[in-house]
């Protein structure tokens, strides 16, 4: 059974960081691209980041980019999202999410863990 | 980026009655195009992928079709295990890989 399992969500004052961590098992994590994806409170879904099989490409949304990194280590099967710089508008759940390729859509998704980002 | 449009935001359609989403891309995605369901409190979970072809374990009443700009997901039977939001996603021009607003199916 594939399983993605997010932890590390809490709530973070403005401008403090977190790092959220997906544990995967289940299927050959070390052949998919791997995402995190958030929702914000009743909102829709909107793509954070993506890094490549071999971690050798990452990709993130403009609002992001200088503040969130991506990362994976493929010998323990986990993703990872470091958020630094974090804004009230970070507030959302973080989903991680795989698809087996550059042009595959998300095959696989974890339950999700709430930041919330407020003073 | 390519934005994606999704409509009607709500859509209110009676058990077994007929349902039919539509998503539009601001510019062609080819077939590049998936929809997901989410219900409250879940994650999304993946029905149609390459426009029409329906994912592991999707029953047949889901159904999708279109190709370039146009995309439209049918649900020919609501059941009431079908009420939830509807997202399309494109993946053929990326980054940003981008989604549509959401189309919520409620009971009529």
């Amino acid at each position: 059974e594939v399983q993605l399992v997010e932890s590390g969500g809490g709530l973070v004052q403005p401008g403090g960081s977190l790092r959220l961590s997906c544990a995967a098992s289940g299927f050959t994590f070390s052949s998919y691209w791997m995402s995190w994806v958030r929702q914000a409170p009743g909102k829709g879904l909107e793509w954070v980041a993506n890094i490549k099989q071999d971690g050798s490409e990452k990709y993130y949304v403009d609002s992001v980019k200088g503040r969130f990194t991506i990362s994976r280590d493929n010998a323990k099967n986990s993703l990872y999202l470091q958020m630094n710089s974090l804004r009230a508008e970070d507030t959302a759940v973080y989903y991680c999410a795989g698809r087996y390729g550059d042009t595959n859509p998300f095959d696989y998704w974890g339950q999700g863990t709430l930041v919330t980002v407020s003073s | 980026e390519i934005l994606m449009t999704q409509s009607p935001a709500t859509l209110s359609v009676s058990p077994g009655e007929r349902a039919t989403l539509s998503c539009r891309a601001s510019q062609s995605v080819s077939s590049n195009l998936a929809w997901y369901q989410q219900k409250p409190g879940q994650a999304p979970r993946l029905l149609i992928y390459g426009a029409s072809t329906r994912a592991t374990g999707i029953p047949a009443r889901f159904s999708g079709s279109g190709s370039g700009t146009e995309f439209t997901l049918t649900i020919s039977s609501l059941q009431s295990e079908d009420f939830a939001v509807y997202y399309c996603q494109q993946y053929n021009n990326w980054p940003p890989l981008t989604f549509g607003g959401g189309t919520k199916v409620e009971i009529k």
